[in-house]
């Protein structure tokens, strides 16, 4: 099992430009989760999906938006990248049928906004 | 919502001491606690977790303890080794499927 993928593993853009990160995860996982990861700030929840069908909003939501493509993908868009978007993004899933539920992260895709 | 707190920021020890890590948070209806270590350059992997029912999990050198009534658990690593170095991270999970995690604490274990 490859556990949980993220593409791509590093981007650069300019302000203005837009992109989405992609996540799949081959555990059968229902919910799914993307974070920012910035110096000194621990990991920030930007949104989840608890089951396929469902999204909500975390703490960081503004400036992103997210598609639960179905049970195994959920990817990530920034419409208009800004230099406050550079930051590296992690997705997780989790079992999330009970509270108890280790969460499973990605790779990590490290992003730079010019 | 819940809010967790982690100190210290940096913790450096000797090879062969113990090194402890506190965390707080402020939800009582937190019921699911996790440590993550992260290496340079590398993803979050969980370490041990701890049950709201449980006070005091071990495995190997790495044991948490949660008191429910100050709201705070903590990280103990004993006989710590360089291979210990990294960063840590304690997370809360109140009722729900939000996970919130503190701002980590960075281990140096000096050989």
């Amino acid at each position: 099992n490859a556990g949980v993928t993220q593409t791509p593993k590093f981007q650069v853009l300019k302000t203005g430009q837009s992109m989405t990160l992609q996540c799949a995860q081959d555990m059968n996982h229902n919910s799914m989760y993307w974070y920012r990861q910035d110096p000194g700030m621990g990991l920030r929840l930007i949104y989840y999906s608890a089951s396929e069908g469902t999204t909500d909003k975390g703490e960081v939501p503004n400036g992103y938006n997210v598609s639960r493509l179905n049970k195994r993908e959920f990817s990530l868009r920034l419409e208009s990248a800004a230099p406050s978007q550079t930051s590296v993004y992690f997705c997780a899933s989790s079992q999330g049928r009970s509270s108890y539920n280790e969460q499973f992260f990605g790779p990590g895709t490290r992003l730079t906004v010019l | 919502g819940e809010n967790v707190e982690q100190h210290p920021s940096t913790l450096s020890v000797q090879e062969g001491d113990s090194a402890v890590i506190k965390c707080t948070y402020s939800d009582s209806a937190s019921n699911y606690f996790p440590w993550y270590k992260q290496e340079l350059g590398k993803r979050p992997q969980l370490i041990i977790d701890i049950r709201s029912n449980v006070g005091e999990k071990k495995d190997q050198r790495i044991a948490v303890t949660l008191n429910k009534t100050a709201k705070h658990f903590s990280l103990h690593i004993t006989e710590t080794q360089p291979e210990d170095s990294a960063v840590y991270f304690c997370a809360a999970r109140p009722t729900g499927n939000q996970f919130y995690f503190g701002t980590g604490t960075s281990l140096t274990v000096i050989p």
